[in-house]
């Protein structure tokens, strides 16, 4: 059980378009889901909470507006990576916590996509 | 905010070697979360680690949390090539949403 599915696992744009990334619990509902981004050889660093129903809390240094996070249901959230750039590029992960869940329990963990702007 | 450190930032051991990660955090723990990595995959759980002086241990990781609870340690008996990877501590914040954040990482080489 505990199953997050992320989609695409991959994907390559053109500099300019957006991309969006879902982040889908298979097996239980989620209040709330977390985005992280990794650079190579770097650690997971956390971009935003996802809640559903509400907007997304951005963490210090993420632009709102570039990266446009909607969680709509209990189990899904997206991240829109509008107009990409270069620099975009990056491996994007999302996490999801059961609802109703222990704030301790373990957070379950989408496999990633790796994003490439060309 | 929760701040973790982690060490070392990389380790090569040859196979069959023991070896220690410590994660250390700038505040008392309210939990202490240990995930493995292969670089673009997902994280796989570990170990969670609560209680000051808790040890917990699954086939041959064992996971410490001190009893300040503000450092762990990551103890790998007999490596092998399948533990290599990147090791990431994390911890739940007090904020509202509980995030997990994570320390800085540990990256494993294993020879054989």
């Amino acid at each position: 059980g505990a199953v997050v599915s992320q989609h695409p696992s991959r994907v390559i744009c053109k500099s300019g378009t957006s991309v969006k990334i879902e982040c889908r619990s298979l097996d239980f509902q989620a209040t709330t889901m977390f985005w992280y981004r990794q650079f190579p050889k770097q650690s997971l660093m956390l971009m935003a909470t996802s809640n559903e129903g509400s907007k997304a809390t951005y963490e210090q240094g993420v632009e709102k507006d570039k990266f446009l996070i909607n969680h709509a249901s209990l189990t899904l959230s997206t991240l829109t990576v509008t107009s990409a750039h270069p620099e975009d590029s990056s491996f994007y992960i999302c996490s999801a916590r059961r609802s109703g869940g222990d704030y301790n329990s373990p957070l379950h963990f989408g496999n990633g996509t790796r994003l490439t702007v060309t | 905010s929760q701040e973790l450190e982690q060490s070392p930032q990389s380790l090569i051991v040859q196979e069959g070697k023991n070896l220690t990660i410590n994660c250390t955090s700038s505040k008392t723990l309210y939990g202490l979360y240990w995930y493995k990595q292969k670089y673009g995959e997902g994280l796989i759980f570990l170990m969670m680690l609560q209680k000051g002086g808790e040890e917990k241990s699954h086939e041959k990781i064992t996971a410490k949390l001190d009893e300040k609870k503000q450092q762990s340690s990551l103890h790998i008996t007999a490596s092998q090539p399948s533990h290599a990877g990147i090791y990431l501590c994390g911890a739940i914040s007090s904020g509202s949403a509980r995030q997990l954040t994570f320390g800085s990482g540990t990256q494993l080489t294993v020879l054989p």
